[in-house]
C-alpha cells in the first residue's frame, strides 16, 4: 500500500526552464510534507517543506504547493540548473505520535540539460 | 551543520554472516531511523529509536534488529545475512521541537552487497 506516490519516475527539462515535479498521497493524517534531493552515492538532502496550515513555501528557487483537497503537492524549480539534476523524493509525516517518521515516495529523476 | 556519519560507505558480505551497520551523529538529535533504499520503491523505514534504548518497528523490519546504547549512536544489525538484503542502507537523525515539525538529516549511505 504506497501512501506516497510519485507516478512520474523521471523528467527532462532545459536549462533556465521550470521543473515541475508531482507528487499524491492517500494518508488524511499526514500533515507535514517534505522534498529532498539525491546525488548518486550521497545521502538525501533536505530541501523544502510545508505544514498542513500552509498552501506554499519558497525558498530560493524551489516553491512547494500543496493541495490537501487533492492530497497533492508540487516542487517548482525555477529556474533549473544543470546542478539540479538529481533523484527528487517528496515525503510525508502525520505528527501526532510519529516521532517524525517519514513515508517516502518512489523518486523522479530530473535530468536539466544546458 | 548537520552531520550523520555512517561507518562503511561499502560493503562486501557472505551469506548468513552477522553484519553490523554503524551510525553517529553529532548534534544531540533524539530520533534515529534507518531505512533502505531500492530501485522504484524508494525509502522504506526499517526501525526507528526515539530516544535512547527506544526503539520501534518500522515498515520492513523482517532480518533486522537495532541497537542504541549511546544517544548519538544507532546500530542496525542484520542477524543472518541474506541475498535479498542487498541494497542500500541510510541512517538520518532528527532533533525534537515542541509545536515544531522538523527534518530527518540523512548520512551518505552504506552500499551493501550480500554473496
Amino acid at each position: 500500500d504506497q501512501q506516497v506516490k510519485q507516478n512520474s519516475p523521471s523528467l527532462s527539462v532545459q536549462e533556465g526552464r521550470i521543473s515541475i515535479l508531482n507528487c499524491d498521497y492517500t494518508n488524511s493524517m499526514f500533515d507535514y510534507f517534505l522534498w529532498y534531493k539525491k546525488y548518486p552515492a550521497e545521502g538525501p538532502t533536505f530541501l523544502i517543506s510545508i505544514s498542513s496550515i500552509k498552501d506554499k513555501n519558497e525558498d530560493g528557487r524551489f516553491t512547494v504547493f500543496l493541495n490537501k483537497s487533492a492530497k497533492h503537492l508540487s516542487l517548482h524549480i525555477v529556474p533549473s540548473q544543470p546542478g539540479d539534476s538529481a533523484v527528487y523524493f517528496c515525503a510525508a509525516s502525520d505528527g501526532g505520535t510519529s516521532y517524525g517518521k517519514l513515508t517516502f515516495g518512489q523518486g523522479t529523476i530530473l535530468t536539466v540539460h544546458p | 551543520d548537520v552531520k550523520v556519519t555512517q561507518s562503511s560507505r561499502y560493503l562486501v558480505k557472505r551469506t548468513g554472516e552477522k553484519v553490523f551497520l554503524e551510525c553517529v551523529q553529532d548534534m544531540d538529535h533524539e530520533n534515529m531511523f534507518w531505512y533502505r533504499q531500492d530501485p522504484g520503491l524508494g525509502l522504506r523505514l526499517i526501525y526507528f529509536s526515539y530516544d535512547v534504548k527506544m526503539k520501534e518497528k518500522g515498515d520492513i523490519p523482517e532480518g533486522y534488529s537495532v541497537s542504541r546504547e549511546k544517544k548519538e549512536r544507532f546500530s542496525l544489525i542484520l542477524e543472518s545475512a541474506s541475498t535479498n538484503q542487498t541494497s542500500m542502507y541510510l541512517c538520518a537523525s532528527r532533533i525534537v521541537q515542541v509545536y515544531s515539525n522538523q527534518p530527518q538529516h540523512f548520512g551518505d549511505g552504506t552500499r551493501l552487497s550480500i554473496l
